[in-house]
């Protein structure tokens, strides 16, 4: 098994850019999925397959896979986007997430 | 629109109890794997079962192994979660959602419901 590691906290400004990362040994051989979750919500998928973001999901979220690190960027951050942020892969057949990265935009 | 919707949680005693189920809706449910997913209060996600769509393949997380059983029935639409010997670190909400493809993300989510452990 393998543990995917992420930045307990990320700050940024209102208009400017977040990047949040995922870094785990196997990353390179998986894909990896991204979680949006906010206070008393529950998560919802934001990125899948490393890079593809469903129909309903701002363009500016955007992800990126590079060697062991999967990142997720926030272009022209906004107040709601204040958030959890979970990144997600598989180790054969069973389901890995990061511990979680809180966002916030001040 | 696709919907999950948990309910069963509750208030269990240490050593007792519970079994949550999860209602789908809006999309065909016995083509689909289902997951169950849990956060301890002010914790992250946690993945702790997910079931094939024809329950031939069942994996559990290590950390409820033997304590818990996922199951589904088809033709009710319907997830389930029986959880047993029921311990504190168990207080969470726990969530089912679907795996929506072969590339391992599950979406969506359904809102959550709240198991309390606590004498």
């Amino acid at each position: 098994s393998y543990e995917l590691t992420q930045p307990p906290s990320v700050s940024v400004s209102p208009g400017q850019t977040a990047s949040i990362t995922c870094s785990g040994d196997k990353l390179g051989d998986r894909y990896a999925c991204w979680y949006q979750q906010k206070p008393g919500q529950s998560p919802i998928l934001l990125i899948y397959q490393d890079t593809k973001r469903p129909s309903e999901i701002p363009e500016r979220f955007s992800g990126s896979s590079s060697g062991k690190t999967a990142t997720l960027t926030i272009s022209g951050t906004q107040a709601m986007d204040e958030a959890d942020y979970y990144c997600q892969a598989w180790d054969t057949s069973t389901v890995l997430f990061g511990g979680g990265t809180k966002l916030t935009v001040l | 629109q696709v919907q999950l919707v948990e309910s069963g949680g509750g208030l269990v005693k240490p050593g007792g109890s519970l079994t949550l189920s999860c209602a789908a809706s809006g999309f065909s449910f016995s083509d689909y794997y289902m997951g169950w997913f849990r956060q301890a209060p002010g914790k992250g996600l946690e993945w702790i079962s997910y079931i094939s769509s024809r329950s031939t393949i069942i994996y559990y997380a290590d950390s409820v192994k033997g304590r818990i059983t996922i199951s589904r029935d088809n033709a009710y639409n319907s997830l389930y979660l029986q959880m047993h010997s029921l311990r504190a670190e168990d207080t969470a909400v726990y969530y089912c959602a679907r795996l929506s493809d072969g590339y391992g993300r599950f979406d969506p989510w359904g809102q959550g419901t709240l198991v309390t452990v606590s004498s």
